[in-house]
């Protein structure tokens, strides 16, 4: 089946530092990604939608300058959360949409847990 | 603009017991309608979707109908085991972009 993974699977980083987290699609292309977060007991936020080779799309309320996304390739989308902060942690997922599937089923990463000091 | 609400957990249940998770939505237009599943230490995983009104979704034993009227979609199995405990997501996408709205989602637990 397809398979999406992050890395890392979690993080510790000092306030001001900026971290990068990785989403790849395994075994299929992915033209679209997405980015959520995700607090305690609470639902999955979309940030953004990431397209290959173009901006991302970010949701009302997120801040593009805070949370960079590169889509670099087919199978490789990037989440650098810069300068980050103690309000910044969270847990952050991926998704990918595999448009070679006979329906556009997003197939999502294990999550990365980053916590900010 | 589009909402999904499910029912406060956690639900902890015996094995072989009756389980209803209740899901209701808000949206403009027909949405397709999506259960997920969490696995402790994975990702979110398909369960069973619908894609149009009266349309049963089904799955490992799930089943969940589009009730257009009632706009709800509430997920059943009638006899869940302990491998079932997880965390489940009650979903809508829209039609026109494929976004993802989710509830908040329920813990299940499974006792043997």
């Amino acid at each position: 089946g397809a398979v999406v993974s992050q890395h890392p699977s979690w993080v510790i980083c000092k306030s001001g530092t900026s971290v990068k987290i990785e989403c790849r699609s395994l075994d299929f292309q992915a033209t679209t990604m997405f980015w959520y977060r995700q607090f305690p007991k609470q639902s999955l936020m979309l940030m953004a939608t990431s397209n290959e080779g173009s901006k991302a799309t970010y949701e009302q309320g997120v801040e593009k300058d805070k949370f960079l996304i590169n889509h670099a390739s087919l199978t490789l989308s990037t989440l650098t959360v810069t300068s980050a902060h103690p309000e910044d942690s969270s847990f952050y997922i991926c998704s990918a949409r595999d448009l070679g599937g006979t329906y556009n089923e997003q197939f999502f990463g294990p999550g990365t847990r980053l916590t900010v000091l | 603009g589009d909402s999904v609400t499910q029912m406060e957990g956690p639900v902890t249940l015996s094995e072989e017991a009756f389980l209803t998770i209740n899901c209701t939505y808000t949206a403009t237009g027909y949405p397709s309608l999506f259960w997920y599943v969490q696995y402790p230490g994975e990702g979110l995983q398909l369960l069973l979707k619908a894609t149009k009104a009266d349309d049963k979704g089904s799955n490992k034993g799930f089943e969940a109908t589009y009730r257009k009227e009632t706009t709800s979609f509430h997920l059943e199995k009638g006899s869940v085991q302990v491998s079932d405990s997880a965390v489940y997501f009650c979903a809508l996408s829209d039609r026109t972009n494929s976004k993802l709205t989710f509830g908040k989602g329920i813990t299940l637990s499974v006792r043997p």
